[in-house]
């Protein structure tokens, strides 16, 4: 059974570049949440999807944005990269409705944004 | 969501109960004590959660203070593999699809030394 895959897991841009991310969720999963985890800090949440639409957002700019496609995989979407975004971007995924676990993220190994 | 209070970092002997403690004295009647774990440069890993019963599962149990206001996560033999960031988070409860956000502090670093 496969856990959350992310890829790709390193990459290197330049400021005022574009990034994709990609994340698969775990099996059985249709929500994915993006998170992203500067150095020394907690992650923190940037949005969720759940049928292909966005249903909670975070605090972050209008640059983030996200697609969810008919398979529940994801994609996270950076436009006009800061020398800030440079962090470790988490994909989690869970269940909507779930009424057997305690609704707890599966999360992947992320994907390492750094920004020059 | 309420915000939780943990200490910045712990030592733990191998093989000895690791006990780390958490603070959330505005917590809300419907909102559950969850812990995480991040393992260095890996994602963070769920360990368990609770509303107000003690709970115990094969990673580790939690004891919540009857007024919950805080919380302890016991490692009951810690291992070297255990030295992590552990996360204390309280979030909203786990019915519906709308609870999913965790707001993430800045943790607990375990130490678990030979």
């Amino acid at each position: 059974d496969a856990g959350v895959t992310q890829s790709p897991t390193h990459l290197i841009k330049t400021r005022g570049q574009q990034v994709t991310l990609r994340c698969s969720p775990k099996s059985g999963h249709d929500t994915v949440s993006w998170y992203q985890q500067a150095l020394g800090q907690g992650p923190q949440f940037i949005f969720q999807y759940y049928e292909e639409e966005e249903r909670q957002r975070g605090n972050f700019p209008d640059r983030f944005s996200g697609h969810q496609f008919p398979n529940y995989s994801s994609e996270l979407n950076v436009n006009a990269l800061l020398l800030g975004d440079s962090a470790l971007y988490l994909c989690a995924s869970s269940l909507f409705w779930d009424r057997v676990t305690g609704g707890e993220l599966f999360f992947g190994e992320g994907s390492r944004l750094t920004v020059l | 969501d309420a915000k939780t209070t943990q200490p910045p970092s712990m030592d733990c002997a191998e093989g000895r109960a690791a006990n780390l403690p958490c603070n959330h004295s505005t917590i809300s009647g419907n909102e559950y004590v969850y812990w995480y774990r991040q393992i260095h440069s890996q994602g963070p890993q769920y360990i368990i959660h609770g509303l107000k019963n003690n709970e115990t599962n094969e990673m580790a149990s939690l004891i919540i203070t009857e007024d919950r206001k805080s919380s302890t996560l016991i490692l009951p033999h810690a291992t070297l593999r255990d030295t992590a960031v552990y996360y204390c988070i309280v979030r909203v409860g786990t019915s519906g699809g709308s609870n999913y956000k965790l707001t993430f502090g800045k943790g607990t670093l375990l130490t678990v030394n030979p």
